[in-house]
């Protein structure tokens, strides 16, 4: 059981908007920075989003972070076919003394 | 750009051992904390370990702590990690990566990983 709380999937249309939730606790979220990994089929995961709200060089502008007391959230814009993936938030934890992932959301382009 | 690769996995029985090594090159590797995360088949990201660039500080995930040794050797731009009483559990795929912001940063680069199973 992971630490961190998503949804196991989500979905949408191409060019819809959809939302991935994280939830976590005092000593994770509620007190670190979250970050977002993306995971193609069959590929090593990538970073996504970092510092809660960051997009690294080349990571398209329709990903966007947001963080909120113990929760977090991914938004993807203009969703497209090539984002269909695994998509996984994580961040350290005061009370575990290492780092903690989320299980994970399929997302599904229809 | 920061290149990591990893090697040292493949089929091991229970109960015995194997070390992981992870070859960077592209960037400063003694300023940069390195860890090691899984992911077992059809699962999941598992974080395994993490150890400071100068190598002084080291974390592990309750599910390998006595078991792995997460080490490095700057001279050599390599990080490694020594599994020893392994499981059937311990079968994943294994990622090194670089983190920013030492050991409790993020993992901006990430390996190809390599596979380790662990069956009799």
């Amino acid at each position: 059981q992971s630490v961190l709380t998503q949804p196991p999937s989500a979905s949408g249309t191409p060019g819809q908007r959809v939302t991935i939730s994280c939830s976590g606790s005092s000593s994770n979220i509620g007190s670190n920075p979250v970050n977002w990994y993306q995971q193609l089929p069959g590929t090593a995961p990538k970073l996504l989003i970092y510092s809660n709200n960051q997009r690294p060089s080349g990571v398209p502008d329709r990903f966007s972070g947001s963080k909120s007391g113990t929760s977090a959230s991914l938004a993807i814009s203009g969703l497209q076919s090539e984002d269909e993936a695994d998509y996984y938030c994580a961040a350290w934890d005061d009370s575990l003394n290492g780092h903690v992932f989320g299980s994970g959301t399929t997302v599904t382009v229809l | 750009e920061a290149q990591l690769l990893e090697s040292g996995g493949g089929l091991v029985q229970p109960g015995g051992s194997l070390r992981l090594s992870c070859a960077a090159s592209g960037f400063t590797f003694s300023s940069y904390a390195m860890s090691w995360v899984r992911q077992a088949p059809g699962k999941g990201l598992e974080w395994v370990s993490v150890i400071r660039g100068t190598g002084g500080s080291t974390y592990y995930a309750d599910s390998v702590k006595g078991r792995f040794t997460i080490s490095r050797d700057n001279s050599k731009n390599t990080l490694y990690l020594q599994m020893n009483s392994l499981r059937a559990e311990d079968t994943a795929v294994y990622y090194c990566a670089k983190v920013y912001y030492d050991t409790s940063g993020y993992f901006g680069y990430w390996g190809q990983g390599t596979l380790v199973t662990v069956s009799s």
